[in-house]
C-alpha cells in the first residue's frame, strides 16, 4: 500500500523557518518525481515545488522561489522542503504528492499544517 | 503563466441529479487536465486524468471530457459521498501544475 506521510509543520514567527519532511512506503521512491502543494484556511490548491527522481532538477512557484528548497533522500525514502523567510500568507496545510506519470497526482499525503504568525 | 477557471464556484444539488462542473484554461492545454475531489479536512482525490481517464477505484458515474481549453467533469447521477469540493489542474505547462479555484457541491 502506499503511504505519504507528511511532519514538521507547527506554528513559526513571521521570518522564520521550517522543514517538513515526507516519508515514502509503498512503491518504488526513487523513481518518481516528488511535488509539494499548499492549501491556505477555506482556500484552494496552490502548486508549491517539485523535484525529479533524481533529485537533480527542481522547480517552484514564483511566489515561494528563493524561499523554499525542495530536496530529496532516495536512500530513506523521504522528500523534504525547507522553508524559509516565512510570511503570514504562508500558512497552509502542505501536501506531498505522487505523479501518476499520465499528468495527475494520486497519492497524498495526509497533510501538515504550517502556522505562521506572531 | 496557464490560468484556470472554473464554474461554477458552488453549486447545489439533490441525490440523483446529474452535475456538470466546467473547467476553462486561458491558453490551449491539449488534453493535459486532470480532476480532483476533496472533502473538508482530507487530502485531494484523483478522479480523472488526462481529461477522460477514469482514475482506477472511481466510481463510473464520474466522468471527464474537453480538450484545448474547455473541459467538464459530469456525476451521472450524485451520491451523497459526492457532496465536497472539486478541483481542476493543468499540466501541460510545466513547471507549474496550476490548479483551478475549485467548485463546491452542496446539498439542496
Amino acid at each position: 500500500e502506499v503511504q505519504l506521510v507528511e511532519s514538521g509543520g507547527g506554528l513559526v514567527q513571521p521570518g522564520g523557518s521550517l522543514r517538513l519532511s515526507c516519508a515514502a512506503s509503498g512503491f518504488t521512491f526513487s523513481s518518481y518525481w516528488m511535488h509539494w502543494v499548499r492549501q491556505a484556511p477555506g482556500k484552494g490548491l496552490v502548486w508549491v515545488s517539485r523535484i525529479n527522481s533524481e533529485g537533480s532538477s527542481t522547480s517552484y512557484a514564483d511566489s515561494v522561489k528563493g524561499r523554499f528548497t525542495i530536496s530529496r533522500d532516495n536512500a530513506k525514502n523521504t522528500l523534504y522542503l525547507q522553508i524559509n523567510s516565512l510570511r503570514a500568507e504562508d500558512t497552509a496545510v502542505y501536501y506531498c504528492a505522487s505523479p501518476n506519470g499520465l499528468g495527475g497526482f494520486d497519492y497524498w499525503g495526509q497533510g501538515t499544517l504550517v502556522t505562521v504568525s506572531s | 503563466d496557464i490560468q484556470m477557471t472554473q464554474s461554477p464556484s458552488s453549486l447545489s444539488a439533490s441525490v440523483g441529479d446529474r452535475v456538470t462542473i466546467t473547467c476553462r484554461a486561458s491558453q490551449s492545454i491539449s488534453n493535459y487536465l486532470n480532476w480532483y475531489q476533496q472533502k473538508p479536512g482530507k487530502a485531494p482525490r484523483l478522479l480523472i486524468y488526462a481529461a477522460s481517464s477514469l482514475q482506477s477505484g472511481v466510481p463510473s458515474r464520474f466522468s471527464g471530457s474537453g480538450s484545448g481549453t474547455d473541459f467538464t467533469l459530469t456525476i451521472s447521477s450524485l451520491q451523497p459521498e459526492d457532496f465536497a469540493t472539486y478541483y481542476c489542474q493543468q499540466s501541460y505547462s510545466t513547471p507549474s501544475w496550476t490548479f483551478g479555484q475549485g467548485t463546491k457541491v452542496e446539498i439542496k
